[in-house]
This record gives structure tokens, sequence and C-alpha cells, in this order.
């Protein structure tokens, strides 16, 4: 099993320049979860979907869109890219339910906004 | 011993000695707690989880130590390795299903 994945790696992009970040999980989990990383602030999550067809607002969701495309899948976009936007984001999901909340994260996606 | 860095709590500790990572949260509603590693370039990953109705739970070469009281969690390592360094998270849930909040971490480094 390859876990979370996420596409690409790695974005350079110029500010009002869009864009999707892809992520996968084949871990037949419910929830997804997108995260942004800067130093000094921890993850701060942007969007969540507890589970196919439902997405919500985190605690940083101005300036992104989500779209849990199926059960796998749960992508977030960038419409008008900033500079303040320059971050790591990191997909992450978990099973759902009451009984664990562990969550399994992607290897993250370095952007930067010029 | 444990100083504050730029951006991160550092913590340096003897190849060999127990660490102790600690992590205060606000939320006395928090009912479930986990901490996270995360090595340089990678995602975090999981170590371990306690509910609020216990205090301590182990695993292995770790210890979760949990004070409702004063609203405090810890992190106890022994025996750590070089393969231990890496940036500790701590998370909690407090309300909104399956969401948790993350701390800001705690960088440890190990000394060969």
């Amino acid at each position: 099993n390859a876990g979370v994945t996420q596409t690409p790696k790695f974005q350079v992009l110029k500010t009002g320049q869009s864009m999707t970040l892809q992520c996968a999980q084949d871990m037949n989990h419910n929830s997804m979860y997108w995260y942004r990383q800067d130093p000094g602030m921890g993850l701060r999550l942007i969007y969540y979907s507890a589970s196919e067809g439902t997405t919500d607002k985190g605690e940083v969701p101005n300036g992104y869109n989500v779209s849990r495309l199926n059960k796998r899948e749960f992508s977030l976009r960038l419409e008008s890219a900033a500079p303040s936007q320059t971050s790591v984001y990191f997909c992450a999901s978990s099973e759902g339910g009451i009984y664990s909340y562990e969550q399994y994260f992607g290897p993250g996606t370095r952007l930067t906004v010029t | 011993g444990e100083s504050v860095g730029l951006h991160l709590p550092t913590l340096s500790v003897q190849e060999g000695d127990n660490s102790i990572i600690n992590c205060a949260y606000s939320n006395s509603a928090s009912d479930y707690f986990i901490w996270y590693k995360q090595e340089s370039g990678k995602g975090p990953q999981f170590i371990i989880d306690i509910r609020s109705n216990m205090d301590k739970r182990q695993g292995q070469r770790v210890t979760v130590l949990l004070n409702k009281t004063v609203k405090h969690l810890s992190l106890q390592i022994a025996a750590t390795q070089p393969g231990d360094s890496a940036v500790y998270f701590c998370a909690e849930k407090a309300g909104g299903y399956q969401k948790v909040t993350f701390g800001i971490g705690t960088k440890l480094q190990v000394i060969p």
C-alpha cells in the first residue's frame, strides 16, 4: 500500500496563477484533511472532509477550495495564488468514527509563490 | 537542556539518555491527545495516543503522561537514539468531528 500520496512534490507559482494539489489514499479511510505548515506555526487545518460528499472549513480556509472527488481523492485548489500561500502543504487521512483519530500524512507539497 | 530557538523550542539530549518533551494544551474539553514525529522533509508520523480517561500510556520506548489538572502532556523517550532526532508535535481533539489541533512542535536533537 502506498498510503497517502501527494502531487506535485514541489511547485513554484507566480502571484495570481492557479493550481490544484492532488491527494489520494489507498487505505479506505473515510476522513481526509489538508494542512499547511509554516515555520513556528505548526500544522494548521485548511479544509477537511469527514466523509465522502462532505467538506468543511478548518482554521485557515481563505484563498482555498477543495473537492472530495471520491472516497480516495481529495484535492486542494488555489484560485489566485498569493505570496502568503508559500508553505508546505500536507494531506492526511483517517478512518473516521469514534475509536481512532490517528491521521496518516502524505509526504507534502512544497509551494513557493513569487 | 531546553531552549527556545528562532522558530521552535529545541531539546538537546545525549544519545542513550531519556528525553522528555512537554506540551501544554489550553482546552479543558479536549478528550483525546496524539503525539506525532516529523523527520526532516517528511510528513508527520503517529507515535502514540491517549484518551482523557487515562493518565499514562506506554508504547515501545515511549510513554505519554497526561495531567488534566494543569492541562499538560508529556512524551518520554527511553534510551534516545540518533534516529529519534526530529520535530515532535502534540495534537488534541477538542470538539468537531475528527478534527485535531496541533501544537507548534519541539525539535529534538540527539548528540552522539
